[in-house]
């Protein structure tokens, strides 16, 4: 069964410290995988697509890497205006979204001033 | 500006009645999809749809129903057969070549 994890739940962070959110997913044959950012009551944006391992993306502060198994959002020197919810997905491979995005239960950072 | 335009932003409903989610699109994207989220949980797939007059099943179906009419519109009905129909319902559609979704900013639907 395809699936996303990702951890931690929640994550608080100072103004300026850096840290990691981790997606870890199972997919047979990885057609890409995501990385969304919503804020409270919206719709996610779209942030990053990853499509192989070794792969890196970067925007402004934030960094996505991917590996075989996982992928990592990493927040440098966080302002507060990062804090929100981070999303991360894969393309299914089975099921009703056969072909479509699963999503994980996303990772809410908070960034305090 | 080309985007997903979701209406209402909040609904209230009684249990027993339909309602019809507005969910309208001036990007020209072909497929469209219904999300459903839930406190704690990521999202479902409800519905989608790749072309006009044509769309499928997701993971969540039951007790939802839609049609495509238009290009520009994919309209989500909530019916008195599901069971727990509170929730934030987002509606996306996808860039062409690419499975990267934009959303719109979401109906939050209240069983009262």
């Amino acid at each position: 069964e395809d699936q996303v994890t990702q951890s931690p739940e929640a994550l608080r962070l100072q103004e300026g410290e850096s840290s990691s959110l981790n997606c870890s997913y199972t997919v047979s044959g990885l057609r890409g995988l995501f990385w969304y950012r919503q804020d409270p009551g919206k719709g996610p944006e779209f942030l990053f697509t990853l499509y192989s391992a070794g792969e890196e993306k970067e925007k402004e502060r934030l960094k996505a890497t991917l590996t075989k198994k996982e992928s990592f959002l990493h927040i440098t020197a966080p302002k507060p205006e990062d804090s929100a919810t981070y999303l991360c997905a894969v393309v299914a491979n089975y099921g009703g979204s056969q072909g479509n995005l699963i999503f994980g239960k996303g990772t809410k950072l908070s960034v305090k001033p | 500006d080309g985007g997903i335009t979701q209406s209402p932003k909040y609904l209230f409903r009684k249990e027993g009645q339909n309602v019809t989610l507005s969910c309208e699109q001036n990007l020209n994207h072909d497929a469209m999809y219904w999300y459903r989220q839930d406190p704690g949980q990521g999202l479902r797939l409800i519905y989608y749809s790749q072309i006009v007059n044509d769309f499928q099943k997701g993971d969540i179906a039951e007790g939802y129903s839609v049609s495509r009419e238009k290009k520009e519109s994919f309209p989500l009905t909530v019916t008195s057969a599901q069971k727990n129909p509170t929730a934030f319902y987002l509606c996306a559609s996808q860039v062409p070549g690419a499975n990267v979704l934009t959303f719109g900013a979401g109906s939050r639907l209240t069983v009262l």
